[in-house]
């Protein structure tokens, strides 16, 4: 099956400091990626969309500043989190989704995120 | 905004026992979807669900998609302490740039010996 990865699994950093995080898709291409926040005990809120070359689609509340979404290839994206606060602390998930009528959304293993 | 609504939020069980764990949606979605995820790990796909009605089963688990396709409830029959797990239900969206997955309040099961 299809194979998405995140990188790195976990980071530790301090306030005020940014945060790349990377999703990669291994054996297909990724025409769109998702990102998804996580709290503890709470389900997945879509934070944005991003389509390969073009800007990303946020959803309502959600930074666009704080969040900077990159998808320059199709296998790749990533998820900066500029001058990270504690309150940004979460589990960080994406997904990815082939072009060509498949609809299925492949979810990566998820970055842990925790700012002091 | 479509909200999806689970219950339980909380489920601890011994295990051999059955359980149902209900997904309900403010509106209807163009099909949906259910998956478990374990701690530090993303989510896993067990089952789409489209039309209305419709029964799905997948060893001990069986998911139904009422007729209004606003409801799902999924059932699992003689529990093992491996389906332990977050249980999500995530509504499937059609938008103009594909499709858009909304995921339930979840339920958080737990399988005890």
């Amino acid at each position: 099956g299809a194979v998405v990865s995140q990188h790195p699994s976990w980071v530790i950093c301090k306030s005020g400091t940014s945060v790349k995080i990377e999703c990669r898709s291994l054996d297909f291409q990724a025409t769109t990626m998702f990102w998804y926040r996580q709290f503890p005990k709470q389900s997945l809120m879509l934070m944005a969309t991003s389509n390969e070359g073009s800007k990303a689609t946020y959803e309502q509340g959600v930074e666009k500043d704080k969040f900077l979404i990159n998808h320059a290839s199709l296998t790749l994206s990533t998820l900066t989190v500029t001058s990270a606060h504690p309150e940004d602390s979460s589990f960080y998930i994406c997904s990815a989704r082939s072009g060509g009528g498949g609809e299925t959304q492949y979810f990566g293993p998820g970055t842990r995120l925790l700012v002091l | 905004t479509q909200l999806l609504e689970q219950s339980p939020q909380f489920l601890s069980i011994q295990e051999g026992e059955n359980l149902t764990v209900y997904c309900n949606s403010s509106s209807v979605f163009s099909s949906l979807q259910w998956y478990r995820q374990e701690p530090g790990e993303g989510p896993v796909l067990l089952v789409t669900v489209v039309t209305g009605g419709e029964v799905k089963k997948l060893k001990r688990l069986t998911f139904q998609f009422g007729d209004a396709r606003k409801d799902s409830p999924l059932h699992i029959t003689a529990a093992q302490p491996g389906d332990t797990g977050l249980y999500l239900c995530a509504g499937v969206e059609l938008t103009g740039g594909g499709n858009k997955l909304t995921f339930g309040t979840g339920t958080q099961l737990k399988v005890e010996l």
